[in-house]
């Protein structure tokens, strides 16, 4: 069975800050999928990475693949309290595995 | 365009009961996803509708089941509630469904089993 781990499982910051979120597993994907998830709401398609080594940026969000296309990270620069939400990593295969979460809360 | 619609929002049932969640995804859309989100499990794909077939399952027993309609609409059912079937139950509706389709998401229905 296919895990996706990801860490941390909590963070909570202050506004401004930067923060790293990982997603890593055992597995090879073909890509891996960002969601972003508030309270009440399904989760949003952030970004899909494809190819080992890419990196994908929107506003101040960063996203790599790893190079062995088996963990991704978000790195989230000047963090604004609009940015707190459930972050849901998801595997690109028919099986839709989903990350384990990391839920952010920034501080205004 | 309108977003993806699920009804109803909000459900309590007791245990023993069975239960039928609706989804209508986006127009034009053709596929139709179904998962449970808890905090223990977190999110998990229990099936895959496109074309009103089943293409592809998670491992969720038997109790568990769905069809899409010929307008794309789609409907789960839970047979025999369980205190464990408690969860947001969310669909998701692409254009033509797989890995590398977009999914967007609709808001769930949060099932409360007592």
């Amino acid at each position: 069975t296919q895990l996706l781990e990801q860490s941390p499982q909590f963070l909570s910051i202050q506004e401004g800050e930067n923060l790293t979120v990982y997603c890593n597993s055992s597995s090879v994907f073909s890509s891996l999928q960002w969601y972003r998830q508030e309270p009440g709401e399904g989760p949003v398609l952030l970004v899909t990475v494809v190819t080992g080594g890419e990196v994908k940026k929107l506003k101040r969000l960063t996203f790599q693949f790893g190079d062995a296309r088996k963990d991704s990270s978000l790195h989230i620069t000047a963090a604004q309290p609009g940015d707190t939400g459930l972050y849901l990593c998801r595997s690109g295969t028919y099986k839709y595995i989903f990350g384990t979460g990391t839920r952010l809360k920034v501080l205004a | 365009k309108a977003g993806v619609t699920q009804t109803p929002r909000y459900l309590i049932k007791t245990r023993g009961q069975q239960v039928t969640l609706s989804c209508s995804p986006i127009s034009g859309h053709r596929s139709v996803s179904w998962y449970q989100q808890t905090p223990g499990q977190g999110l998990q794909f229990l099936f895959e509708y496109f074309s009103e077939t089943q293409r592809n399952k998670g491992n969720f027993p038997g109790r568990f089941s769905g069809r899409q309609f010929s307008n794309s609409r789609s409907e789960m059912n839970v047979s025999t509630l369980e205190l464990g079937d408690s969860a947001l139950y969310l669909c998701a509706s692409s254009l033509a469904g797989g890995p590398a389709d977009t999914q967007y998401f609709g808001p769930g229905t949060r099932l409360t089993v007592l």
